[in-house]
């Protein structure tokens, strides 16, 4: 069936380096990726999102990278900070299905001091 | 972003009680959605609206109902509550953006049942 998933449960980074944080999807129809960052107790956040006719997209501090030929979505947060230990989910549109969207397990961040 | 409400924020109930999840949002997005997330787990829909009077079943079975009178509120109610039913409930909306529908969500409900 489709999934999405993340290649590392557990991602622990030192404050001030660069994290990277990566992403599977099996259904090739999908044409529309976000990231989303959820703190202990509360709701997701969007944090980006990326069409499919993008190879890369950048933000505050943070750039997603798409590769199709891999099905391949990472996300890359420069200059972690402690406010950046939480979960980060991925999630795609599975080809458009009217707006419902497939979520991935999840990665844990944990950012040393 | 979108602003969404949910109430209570955390509830614990006993076996066998009727209990209403309250989601409101105030961007007039016509999508709403219902999650169940298990701690650290990823997001399983079980509840899903295009606009009012339009409901329907997500990909995970569930015991709850949901309904859409009005464009701001998806209320999720579950008439018999179970400790199985024990999880965390998230709400979210839709806005087009990019050509897209973009999820935002609201803060969630942690549900015990005893």
């Amino acid at each position: 069936g489709e999934s999405v998933g993340l290649h590392l449960p557990t991602l622990s980074v030192q404050e001030g380096d660069n994290s990277i944080i990566n992403c599977a999807y099996s259904n090739s129809a999908s044409d529309y990726f976000i990231w989303y960052k959820q703190e202990s107790g509360k709701g997701p956040q969007f944090i980006i999102d990326i069409r499919s006719n993008m190879d890369k997209r950048q933000g505050q501090r943070v750039t997603v990278l798409l590769n199709k030929t891999v099905k391949h979505l990472s996300l890359q947060i420069a200059a972690t900070q402690p406010g950046d230990s939480a979960v980060y989910f991925c999630a795609e549109n599975g080809g458009n299905q009217g707006g419902k969207l497939i979520f991935g397990q999840g990665t844990e961040l944990s950012v040393k001091p | 972003e979108a602003d969404i409400y949910q109430t209570p924020r955390y509830l614990v109930i006993g076996t066998g009680k009727k209990i209403t999840l309250e989601c409101s949002q105030t961007m007039g997005h016509d999508k709403m959605y219902w999650y169940q997330q298990d701690p650290g787990m990823e997001l399983h829909l079980i509840h899903y609206s295009y606009g009012v009077n339009s409901t329907e079943k997500g990909d995970l079975s569930s015991e709850s109902t949901v309904s859409r009178i009005r464009t701001e509120h998806f209320p999720l109610t579950l008439e018999s509550a179970r400790p199985s039913h024990t999880s965390q409930y998230l709400c979210a909306s839709s806005e087009w953006r990019q050509g897209e529908d973009t999820q935002y969500f609201g803060p969630g409900t942690r549900l015990t049942v005893l």
